[in-house]
């Protein structure tokens, strides 16, 4: 089973701060990596897929960032408003594997 | 609008009771997931499909079977045997190419009484 570690578990901001987390996940027989946002009483949301070491994503305040040598993803969240209030999910995709290992979740609140 | 389906939303089950959970999905996705999460844990992978009439073992399939005799339906039958089976369950699909990300259903919540 391959580990993938997201930190911090949790975290609380206050409304336009920003903020970032992390996930970790092997450096070897990458494939690719996945961000997902899960609200509560919804469905888990696609964010970002990344494929390739030194991509950067973006979409609208939420950014991505991957280190693939190393076994790391960054997540950052500009001027964080309540609505991103959230658990966010990285998984990890190795070559051989055609499923997806999670990470167990950074959960943000964001205080108005 | 295209989506996936999970049925029911909150389900009971007895001691020794099998019960099977729907997913339904009509993105015409050749693969499909199930997960399972317990509180303070990720989502763990139970079985998943890539093509019908075909499926594989996750991490955490003890206690589970599965079907895949149509395209868009991918059943989980919890049997008697999981005897831990009280968690919320997730369904998943994707269209099977690398980038391409999955789709989540809202899940069934399942209780022992």
């Amino acid at each position: 089973i391959l580990n993938v570690e997201q930190s911090p578990q949790s975290l609380h901001v206050q409304e336009g701060d920003s903020t970032n987390f992390t996930c970790s996940f092997p450096s070897s027989n990458f494939y690719a990596l996945h961000w997902y946002r899960w609200e509560t009483a919804k469905s888990p949301e696609a964010l970002f897929v990344m494929t390739l070491n030194g991509d950067e994503k973006k979409k609208g305040r939420i950014s991505a960032t991957l280190n693939t040598k190393e076994g790391y993803s960054y997540l950052y969240i500009k001027g964080s408003q309540p609505e991103d209030s959230a658990t966010y999910l990285c998984a990890f995709n190795s070559g051989s594997a055609r499923q997806l290992t999670f990470g167990s979740g950074t959960q943000l609140t964001v205080l108005p | 609008d295209g989506g996936i389906t999970q049925s029911p939303k909150y389900l009971f089950r007895k001691e020794g009771q099998n019960v099977t959970l729907s997913c339904e999905q009509n993105l015409n996705h050749d693969a499909m997931y199930w997960y399972r999460q317990d509180p303070g844990q990720g989502l763990r992978l139970i079985y998943y499909s890539q093509i019908v009439n075909d499926f594989q073992k996750g991490d955490i399939a003890e206690g589970y079977s599965v079907s895949r005799e149509k395209k868009e339906s991918f059943p989980l039958t919890v049997t008697s045997a999981q005897k831990n089976p009280t968690a919320f369950y997730l369904c998943a699909s994707r269209i099977s190419a690398r980038g391409q990300p999955q789709h989540f259903g809202d899940g069934t919540r399942l209780s022992i009484l």
